[in-house]
Formats: C-alpha cells, structure tokens, sequence
C-alpha cells in the first residue's frame, strides 16, 4: 500500500504474478510517456515508451496503457521475477516545451518468492 | 545501445571544497545532455540542461554559481558543485539525447559532503 513522507509507495507481488504500477501524471500537453526501471544505486532504465495518440503499447512482458482523460498511465509486468525488483518511475515529454523529462513519484515493486 | 558513463560514481568530500562530475557519451555524439538530482526515496529533478557549446540552461531554483556545467565537447559534460556542503548530498545522474524523444542515462554520482 502506499505510505506518505520520505517512502516510496510499495507493491509487493509474488513471483509468478502480474504487476500493475500505476502513475498520474501533470501535464495534459505531454504528448510522449516512458516508463524507466531503477536499481538501487543505479541510473534509469528504459523499459517501454507510448506516445499520445495510442492507448496501449506492448512490449516483451510488459504493457503500458494511456489513459489521457484522466491523465493516467499504467504499467503492467507479466509473470513478475525476482528480477524485476525495482523502483520504477513514469516520465512525461511535451514535445513542444523542450523536451524535457518530468518524472514522477516512482513505485518500488517487491517481488516475494 | 548508446551507452552513458558517469565518474566517478562515488565521491566524498569535505564541505567547501568543489567536486566535479564527469558525463560522457561512449558510443555516440550528444549535443544536449542533462543533470539530475534524486535524494533518497524520491524521483528524479532536473537540474539544467547541457548544450555543446553554449551554456547551460538552469531549472528554477538551481542556483547556476553553485552548479556549474561545462558541454566541452559532443561527448563530454561536466558538473562542478561549488563550495559543497552536506545538504548538497546527493545522486546526480546525467542523460544524453540521442534524438528528440531519446535519452540514455549514466550510472549516477553518489556524492557525500562531510
């Protein structure tokens, strides 16, 4: 569940279960999503990317859906491995302002064995 | 794929004393990098944006005097952190723009200031 001040929220899964990462974002303008996966003590890495004029992407395990009416992108990770342990953050490009990245929060994903 | 170095990845310093950060594209040239910020537990803060030669662009409240960059080359960018002091405790990772949607990441600088 979600935990408030300096945590992350959190989602433990099992090993073997699907994940669902879930992520708001601020501007209605931002017209290209990433989803980066980050290990501890490491830089981003690029997972799976969707532009605005799609609703869904997929990838090998993962899919990203868009939700551009209420601002909201998912991540979903089939078959969870102990692997996929990670914190992982959604970003936001308005391809008109710079394009610049605007990451959000960031989701820390446990997978339990 | 494009591949991003960063060094060092760990520095300790006294506070006053200035460290500099190095940012290379390994694999490919990068006319725009980028620095961020990430404290423990939180996301990613753009700091500025590096443009081969010419100077850096500065996010609101980055103080620019403290947080100098230099984009000498198309594969080189450096970060200096000016007179550090604990607060200034951080992970800065920088990013290099392939194209117009596309940054590689490097690994990070864990920096202590004492």
């Amino acid at each position: 569940g979600e935990s408030v001040g300096l945590h992350l929220p959190t989602l433990s899964v099992q090993e073997g279960d699907n994940s669902i990462i879930n992520c708001a974002y601020s501007n209605s303008a931002s017209d290209y999503f990433i989803w980066y996966k980050q290990e501890s003590g490491k830089g981003p890495q690029f997972i799976i990317d969707i532009r605005s004029n799609m609703d869904k992407r997929q990838g090998q395990r993962v899919t990203v859906l868009l939700n551009k009416t209420v601002k909201h992108l998912s991540l979903q990770i089939a078959a969870t491995q102990p692997g996929d342990s990670a914190v992982y953050f959604c970003a936001e490009i308005f391809t008109g302002g710079g394009n610049k990245l605007t990451f959000g929060t960031g989701t820390q994903l446990k997978v339990e064995l | 794929g494009a591949v991003v170095s960063q060094h060092p990845s760990r520095v300790i310093c006294k506070s006053g004393t200035s460290v500099k950060i190095e940012c290379r594209s390994l694999d490919f040239q990068a006319t725009t990098m980028f620095w961020y910020r990430q404290f423990p537990k939180q996301s990613l803060m753009l700091m500025a944006t590096s443009n081969e030669g010419s100077k850096a662009t500065y996010e609101q409240g980055v103080e620019k005097d403290k947080f100098l960059i230099n984009h000498a080359s198309l594969t080189l960018s450096t970060l200096t952190v000016t007179s550090a002091h604990p607060e200034d405790s951080s992970f800065y990772i920088c990013s290099a723009r392939v194209n117009t949607d596309t940054q590689y990441f490097g690994p990070g600088t864990r920096l202590t200031v004492l």
